[in-house]
C-alpha cells in the first residue's frame, strides 16, 4: 500500500474518445506528478503540480489536460489521442517543499493505456 | 539535458546469487533514490540516499552514495525469485527540479 491510488487500472479507448485517469494520495503530500512509461524509455515527467498550482509542463501535447483540483486529487484528461500514446501513466506524490518538489516521490501503480 | 546511466541494462542470475547494478551521471546529485518496478505496478522506493559516502541498507539491500557524488550503486545479496522486476535509480538534477531517471536494470532470477 503507497498511499497513492490511480483509476482506472487498464484502459482501451479509441482516438476520437474522451476518458480521464484519476490519481488520490492518501499522504498529506503537497506535490502531485503525472509520469509517462513508455517500453524501453526512462519514464518521462508529465506535469507537476505544487499546491495546486502548475508548476512543470515538459512540452506534453495538447491533447493531454492535467487538472489539480486540490492537493489529494490529480486527473488527466485524454482526447483524441494517437496510438503512440499507448503506455502506462504514472501518478506520484512527495512531500513537496519547494517548486517542483525534489523530495521522495512516491508512485501509483499505474494506468495501462490503450489506443486504438 | 540531464541523464542518469543505469548498468546492467538487464541480469539474469541464479536464486541465491549477490547482484550488484550502478548508477552514473556526468553531473552531481545531491540525492539518490532507488526504486524497483514489479510487473504492472508503479515504482516502490527502496532506499534513500542524502549524503555522499552514505551506506543504507533495507534487508538484503545495501546502497551507496558515491564520495564524488556522480554514481551510486546497490546491491541485493541471496537473490530471491520475489526480487524479480526493474530497478530504477533516481535523482533530482540540481535545486528545485523534478527527478531525473535512469533507464533502468531489468532483474531475472532463476530459481
Amino acid at each position: 500500500e503507497t498511499g497513492v491510488t490511480q483509476t482506472p487500472r487498464h484502459l482501451v479507448m479509441g482516438m476520437t474518445n474522451k476518458k480521464s485517469l484519476k490519481c488520490e494520495q492518501h499522504l498529506g503530500h503537497n506535490a502531485m506528478y503525472w509520469y509517462k512509461q513508455s517500453a524501453k524509455k526512462p519514464l518521462e515527467l508529465m506535469f507537476v503540480y505544487s499546491l495546486e498550482e502548475r508548476v512543470e509542463n515538459n512540452s506534453v501535447p495538447s491533447r493531454f489536460s492535467p487538472e489539480c483540483p486540490n492537493s489529494s486529487h490529480l486527473f488527466l484528461h485524454l482526447h483524441t489521442l494517437q496510438p503512440e500514446d499507448s503506455a502506462l501513466y504514472l501518478c506520484a506524490s512527495s512531500q513537496g517543499e519547494g517548486p517542483g518538489g525534489t523530495d521522495t516521490q512516491y508512485f501509483g501503480p499505474g494506468t495501462r493505456l490503450t489506443v486504438l | 539535458g540531464q541523464q542518469l546511466n543505469q548498468s546492467p541494462q538487464s541480469m539474469f542470475i541464479q536464486e541465491g546469487e549477490d547482484v550488484s547494478m550502478n548508477c552514473t551521471s556526468s553531473s552531481i546529485f545531491n540525492t539518490w533514490l532507488w526504486y524497483k518496478q514489479e510487473p504492472g505496478e508503479g515504482p516502490v522506493l527502496l532506499i534513500a540516499l542524502y549524503k555522499a559516502g552514505e551506506l543504507t541498507s533495507n534487508g538484503r539491500l545495501t546502497a551507496q552514495f558515491g564520495i564524488t557524488r556522480k554514481d551510486s550503486f546497490l546491491n541485493i545479496s541471496a537473490s530471491i525469485p520475489s526480487d524479480v522486476g526493474i530497478y530504477f535509480c533516481a535523482g533530482p538534477h540540481s535545486g528545485n527540479t523534478p527527478l531525473v531517471f535512469g533507464k533502468g536494470t531489468r532483474l531475472s532470477v532463476i530459481a
